[in-house]
């Protein structure tokens, strides 16, 4: 059975870098035909997409983002992060990790983590 | 970006009534080469993350109960619950996978009348 995690620390400061791992069992990222991603959801901007990655390293990334963002994949740990520079209040949201099931570097998510609440303050 | 826009933005319906969900894309969501609508429609319970629904405008996703539907070609798509369940009250949302960035309506909540 697929799992998905996310871990991170929830408060990060104005201006630093937001970094959040998500952890996956039940399936391999190295063997996988499928895109792994991150959306976040706050209540001001609903859900977002924010980027995708295959485990070949092909990546997209939304342009509003993109500039600040970097999604990478580590195979041997069955994992794949993302970090996102120069945060500011905005990126305050629930951050989620999920997998695709169309091989959709857009990422139609069949699978979800719980979710990671991140805030950022000072 | 194409904006993706739901109508209503809430809903009350009675318990076995018909629930029906409106989403309306600022461009075409069909592409011609394989016939296929890029649109997918997903279920959030409060506390929770989203869980997909359709995809493909109208393919149901594994273990979905087959009294959700989706409709719709083009720019004009549905979400239909024929009758409606208490574990159904939640917020529908649908996404468009078409073009980059993926987006995602503002969603519909949906309750028991």
């Amino acid at each position: 059975q697929l799992q998905l995690q996310e871990s991170g620390p929830g408060l990060v400061r104005p201006s630093e870098t937001l970094s959040l791992t998500c952890s996956v069992s039940g399936d391999s990222i190295s063997r996988s035909s499928f895109y792994w991603g991150w959306i976040r959801q706050s209540p001001g901007k609903g859900l977002e997409w924010i980027a995708s990655i295959f485990y070949s390293g092909s990546t997209f990334y939304n342009p509003s983002l993109k500039s600040r963002v970097t999604i990478s994949v580590d195979t041997s740990k069955n994992q794949f992060s993302l970090q996102l520079n120069s945060v500011t209040a905005a990126d305050t949201a629930v951050y989620y990790c999920a997998r695709d099931i169309l091989v959709s570097g857009y990422l139609v998510a069949g699978y979800w983590g719980q979710g990671i609440v991140v805030t950022v303050s000072s | 970006d194409i904006v993706v826009t739901q109508s209503p933005d809430s809903l009350a319906v009675s318990l076995g009534e018909r629930a029906t969900i409106s989403c309306k894309s600022s461009q075409n969501l069909l592409y011609s080469s394989n016939n296929k609508n890029y649109l997918g429609w997903y279920q959030q319970k409060p506390g929770q993350p989203p869980k997909l629904l359709i995809y493909w405008a109208s393919t149901r996703h594994s273990g979905v109960p087959d009294r959700f539907s989706g409709s719709g070609s083009g720019t004009d798509f549905t979400l239909t619950i024929s009758s409606l369940q208490a574990e159904d009250v939640a917020v529908y949302y649908c996404h468009q996978y078409y073009d980059n960035p993926s987006t995602f309506g503002q969603g519909t909540k949906l309750e028991i009348k």
